[in-house]
């Protein structure tokens, strides 16, 4: 069974903080993708990932893949308030996502 | 047009009633997808199709009815629901079932068993 280990779970910081969310797993994965929801609303896909060692950006985010294709990271610089949400991290190898358990992140302003 | 919509966006039913859930897109994507989410939790699979035909059916109890009545349409027919299964159905589409394929996911539907 592949699992993805997301961590921290939960994430409480001051507006300006930089901070990393981890996703881990003893599998390697054919891609990886990032989504990011919002209480009530459907998981918004913000990045996808699919050769090892690839550094993605997106504003004041940074998505890596790891070389083996087995983690991923998610850098945040100087969140803000409008960041908070639920992060998922969720790995494809057969066309079924496994995803990680979600880290909850609350910026404070 | 990315977008996969869910109509409605609230449901709250009986136990005894039956009522559906749709979900449409116009990426021209011929796989789409349900899941289940549970509040703070990742979602769940429940049912894939793969051009029009179910593929995937992750053991969900038969009290939920999956339908795909053609390339764009996907619904979710739901007949004696059980108030455990209170949840965010969500609904997603990709391009075909593939391991590089992205996902994109609806709004949801909040569904409520009283």
């Amino acid at each position: 069974t592949q699992l993805l280990e997301q961590s921290p779970q939960f994430l409480s910081i001051q507006e300006g903080e930089n901070l990393t969310v981890y996703c881990n797993s003893s599998s390697v994965f054919s891609s990886l993708q990032w989504y990011r929801q919002e209480p009530g609303e459907g998981p918004v896909l913000l990045v996808t990932v699919v050769t090892g060692g690839e550094v993605k950006k997106l504003k004041r985010l940074t998505f890596q893949f790891g070389d083996a294709r087995k983690d991923s990271s998610l850098h945040i610089t100087a969140a803000q308030p409008g960041d908070t949400g639920l992060y998922l991290c969720a790995g494809s190898n057969t066309g079924k996502l496994i995803f990680g358990q979600g880290t909850t992140l609350q910026v404070k302003p | 047009d990315t977008e996969v919509t869910q109509t409605p966006k609230h449901l709250v039913m009986g136990m005894t009633n039956k009522k559906s859930l749709k979900c449409e897109q116009h990426m021209g994507h011929r796989a789409m997808y349900w899941y289940k989410q549970k509040a703070k939790k990742p979602p769940e699979l429940m049912f894939v199709y793969s051009y029009e035909k179910l593929s995937i059916n992750e053991s969900v109890p038969s009290r939920f009815s999956p339908e795909c009545p053609n390339s764009s349409l996907l619904n979710l027919h739901l007949h004696a629901l059980q108030p455990e299964d209170s949840a965010l159905y969500l609904c997603a589409s990709s391009h075909e079932i593939s391991s590089y394929n992205e996902q994109f996911f609806g709004p949801g539907t909040r569904l409520t068993v009283l």
